[in-house]
């Protein structure tokens, strides 16, 4: 049992470039979720999916999209990446009470 | 609008002292809170959870709706329980966290 996996564990991208996040979990989890964390700040959640086929928006999402891609599978993807961006992206999974489960992060430098 | 306030960046304590983490919440709805731990270079992981009142590794904590409260407690700090921990409040399908207490133990 992998429990939720990223990739990649680190990248680096120039401004305007574009790349997607993967996440993947094998708990047969409804719902999936994407943070970033930043210094200070927490985690923020960027967009979430209660359950396959749906996604909603979180506290953070301009500049972002996700995909649903079935159950097990939840991408993120920057467009245009912006220094802004930078961080440490975290995904997340749980069933209906709520514990979730993080995967190990991805950290993302935009320069 | 929901809220989670950790009003506190770092907190250092010698090892065998008491440790309170503070947690205070703004929900108008009925809470379930949570306390996640990230230790360094791993990944967040659930602490405990106010509604099944267990003691995990020696911490606790009591929800107290008067004064909306959640905080961390553990009588004896141990070195391993350096860290940073997160308060967390449930609402509908998604958690919303404060922005986290890092804890130092010294000795």
């Amino acid at each position: 049992n992998a429990g939720v996996t990223q990739t990649p564990k680190f990248q680096v991208l120039k401004t305007g470039q574009s790349m997607t996040l993967q996440c993947a979990q094998d708990m047969n989890h409804n719902s999936m979720y994407w943070y970033r964390q930043d210094p200070g700040m927490g985690l923020r959640l960027i967009y979430y999916s209660a359950s396959e086929g749906t996604t909603d928006k979180g506290e953070v999402p301009n500049g972002y999209n996700v995909s649903r891609l079935n159950k097990r599978e939840f991408s993120l993807r920057l467009e245009s990446a912006a220094p802004s961006q930078t961080s440490v992206y975290f995904c997340a999974s749980s069933e209906i009470q709520l514990e979730q489960y993080f995967g190990p992060g991805t950290r993302l430098t935009v320069t | 609008a929901q809220r989670v306030t950790q009003p506190e960046k770092l907190l250092s304590v010698f090892k065998g002292a008491p440790v309170e983490l503070k947690c205070n919440y703004s929900y108008s709805g009925s809470p379930e809170l949570f306390w996640y731990v990230q230790y360094s270079r791993q990944r967040l992981q659930l602490l405990l959870r106010h509604i099944s009142r267990e003691s995990i590794k020696g911490f606790t904590a009591d929800l107290n709706k008067g004064e909306t409260s959640f905080h961390l407690k553990k009588p004896f700090a141990q070195e391993e329980d350096s860290a940073m921990y997160y308060c967390a409040l449930a609402t509908a399908s998604k958690l919303t966290f404060g922005t986290g207490t890092r804890l130092q133990v010294t000795l």
